[in-house]
């Protein structure tokens, strides 16, 4: 089972990012997916939820700036981060919760 | 819904117990019965672990002195002989109840 994350980086307060997640070695089909994130130093945070149908579900804080959505037929997850602050400075990982499944984590530094 | 974590440092000794509670601000009872409260260990410089899913139940290669119990608000995680690789930061997550919410953790660590 391998979960990627990819398309992190240094961003500009304001500004987007995409983030990926390419899973294997499971039926990513089958499963929900979050995204949790941790703020250096700081504990975990969660962030966002996708069903299997594609229902989805977001923490307050990045409620109407981020878009979580799937691709099936890729096995990808997908994190769309708009209107970026400096609070949203964090590794992003991807999960499965009830798989026990976590990726590598992606780091997204916003700053000027 | 509040996960308060406690205690947020617990120094011991290698084979020592090590116990760490949870408590959530509401019950964690599913309308399935089931109560979706998770363990997860951060060791230093690694991604988070999962340990331990609905209260009690152990992922694949957990070791068994890794022991989760309890019901509705209250947890406990309990390590029965800490070893060295048990060092780092433990994590409760309620997730029955969105938003998801973590405890803030309990670093475990020698004395």
């Amino acid at each position: 089972v391998q979960l990627v994350e990819s398309g992190g980086g240094l961003v500009q307060p304001g500004k987007s990012l995409k983030l990926s997640c390419s899973a294997s070695g499971f039926t990513f089909s089958s499963y929900g997916m979050h995204w949790i994130r941790q703020a250096p130093g700081k504990g975990l945070d969660w962030v966002a939820y996708i069903s299997s149908s594609s229902g989805t579900v977001y923490a307050d804080a990045v409620k109407g700036r981020f878009t979580i959505s799937r691709d099936n037929a890729k096995n990808t997850l997908y994190l769309q981060l708009n209107s970026l602050k400096s609070e949203d400075t964090a590794i992003y990982y991807c999960a499965s919760i009830t798989t026990s499944y976590w990726g590598q984590g992606v780091m997204v530094t916003v700053s000027s | 819904v509040l996960v308060t974590q406690t205690p947020s440092s617990l120094p011991v000794s290698l084979g020592d117990q090590a116990s760490i509670s949870c408590k959530s601000s509401k019950s964690l009872v599913h309308n399935n019965g089931i109560t979706y409260l998770a363990w997860f260990l951060q060791k230093p410089g690694q991604l988070p672990q999962s340990l331990i899913h609905t209260v009690s139940n152990r992922f694949s290669g957990v070791p068994d002195r890794f022991s989760g119990s309890g019901s509705v608000s209250d947890f406990t995680l309990k390590i029965s002989r800490v070893e060295p690789e048990d060092l780092g930061v433990y994590y409760c997550l309620q997730y029955v109840h969105y938003p998801l919410t973590f405890g803030a953790g309990t670093k475990l660590e020698l004395k």
